[in-house]
């Protein structure tokens, strides 16, 4: 059974540094692409971005890039999103979501993590 | 960029047929994945490639993609079908959703 379980819930101040996690289970981690989603209180979803386990190969939505970096460790089969300096918009709740194939939809999502700032 | 347009809401009668569209430039040409999300709730995979369904949903959601719509149609709507729906493409590798439809069952 696949499974993408995310770190707990997140409390921090403005310009604080943050990384959560998003651990896979059931399936070859290098073989599917890990995207970042974020839902901003009651709102819809957005996309931040994307990350190839195989190499490292990322995209970004453009409005995101330099607010945040995805990264993976293979060795524990973990993606991560990360900010360097947290604003009061990033409250909001992330998911991560595996890529089934080519045509690019997202079979499997996270449980989501509420980040409050 | 791309952009995807839904309805804010969709409202139907118990056990009648709903239609949720998604419109972009020529969206028949590419791949429209929908989902469903209930308060609390992580997104769900109702429809892939358009038209496809997981084999875990239900066989009254089905979906249709052609010219500049895309149709996700849920047959014989039940109250537990009551949530947000996203439409989702690629576009220029990125991720494109749609703003999300409210489906009320009344």
């Amino acid at each position: 059974e696949v499974q993408l379980v995310q770190s707990g819930a997140e409390v921090k101040k403005p310009g604080e540094s943050l990384r959560i996690s998003c651990k896979a289970s059931g399936y070859s981690f290098t073989s599917h692409s890990i995207s970042w989603v974020r839902q901003m209180p009651g709102q819809g979803l957005e996309w931040l971005g994307r990350i190839d386990p195989v190499d490292s190969e990322t995209n970004y939505r453009p409005s995101f890039e330099g607010h945040v970096t995805i990264s993976v460790d293979t060795f524990v089969s973990t993606a991560y999103l990360k900010w360097s300096s947290l604003k009061a918009s990033d409250t909001a709740i992330y998911y991560c979501a595996r890529r089934r194939d080519i045509s690019g939809y997202y079979g499997d999502w996270g449980q989501g993590t509420l980040v409050t700032v | 960029s791309y952009e995807l347009t839904q309805p804010l809401s969709v409202s139907v009668a118990l056990g009648q047929t709903a239609g949720i569209t998604c419109g972009g430039n020529n969206i028949g040409s590419k791949n429209v994945h929908w989902y469903q999300q209930k308060p609390g709730q992580a997104p769900v995979l109702v429809i892939y490639r358009d038209s496809n369904r997981p084999s875990e949903i239900p066989e009254r959601f089905s979906g249709s993609n052609s010219g500049d719509t895309a149709t996700l149609t849920i047959n014989r709507a039940q109250v537990e079908d009551e949530a947000d729906f996203y439409c989702q493409v690629w576009d220029s590798s990125t991720v494109v959703f749609g703003g999300g439809t409210k489906l009320t069952v009344l």
